[in-house]
């Protein structure tokens, strides 16, 4: 079924290491999108990339990097975690119609991160 | 900052009557669209409506978008528990139409 994979669904992770949240989609959507989702806060837009070999900030894209070498894969990377980064990651992909998302975004199911 | 915020935040009704969330939002817009979260789930879109347009249906559910007055509704007529989620809409400006800015979100109960 096509889709969007993200890997791992869940994780603990000690304040000052380096992790990566993998996502992977198999609809050739141009564009991909991290979005992180707190109680209260709703989901917040933190990195996105609307092709290949293109990446732009979000809202809150601080503590967060990017990279999207192919339009597959879009891993989210953070380079030394703080517990203010504790929140469920949600990936997600669209066409964009020129500069403009004129369409749905569909979502994979989640990575759950705790930093302790 | 937020582009959505939806009303009320959480909502709770019996099965078999109708369920109204609203939507209000801060700029000029491309279009807006209505997402279903599951619990411990992705999200899933519902419906689009573009900014030229002022209503919408999808089976059950009714959309409207009022421009003038930066708000939207969804509509869920003869709500099953199985409508039980939450509810979040998002907009695509037209500063910055490439990306999808969502509210904070209604929690929906259906009560059987």
């Amino acid at each position: 079924i096509a889709g969007i994979t993200q890997a791992p669904t869940s994780q603990i992770l000690a304040a000052g290491r380096r992790m990566t949240l993998r996502c992977t989609q198999d609809m050739r959507h141009n564009a991909m999108y991290w979005y992180r989702q707190d109680l209260g806060l709703g989901l917040r837009l933190i990195h996105y990339s609307n092709t290949a070999g293109t990446t732009g900030k979000g809202e809150v894209p601080d503590g967060y990097s990017v990279s999207r070498a192919n339009t597959d894969d879009f891993p989210l990377t953070l380079a030394s975690a703080v517990p203010s980064q504790t929140s469920v990651y949600f990936c997600a992909s669209s066409v964009l119609a020129g500069n403009t998302n004129t369409g749905e975004l569909f979502f994979g199911e989640g990575s759950r991160l705790t930093v302790l | 900052s937020q582009q959505g915020e939806e009303d009320p935040q959480a909502l709770s009704i019996q099965e078999g009557e109708n369920a109204t969330m609203n939507c209000s939002y801060k700029t000029s817009i491309n279009n807006l669209q209505w997402y279903r979260q599951n619990s411990g789930r992705g999200l899933v879109h519902l419906i689009l409506i573009r900014s030229n347009e002022r209503e919408k249906h999808s089976g059950r559910l009714r959309v409207t978008l009022d421009t003038s007055k930066k708000s939207s509704s969804l509509l869920i007529t003869a709500s099953r528990a199985a409508d039980t989620a939450s509810y979040f809409c998002a907009t695509a400006s037209i500063q910055g139409a490439q990306k999808l800015v969502f509210g904070q979100g209604t929690r929906l109960t259906i009560n059987p």
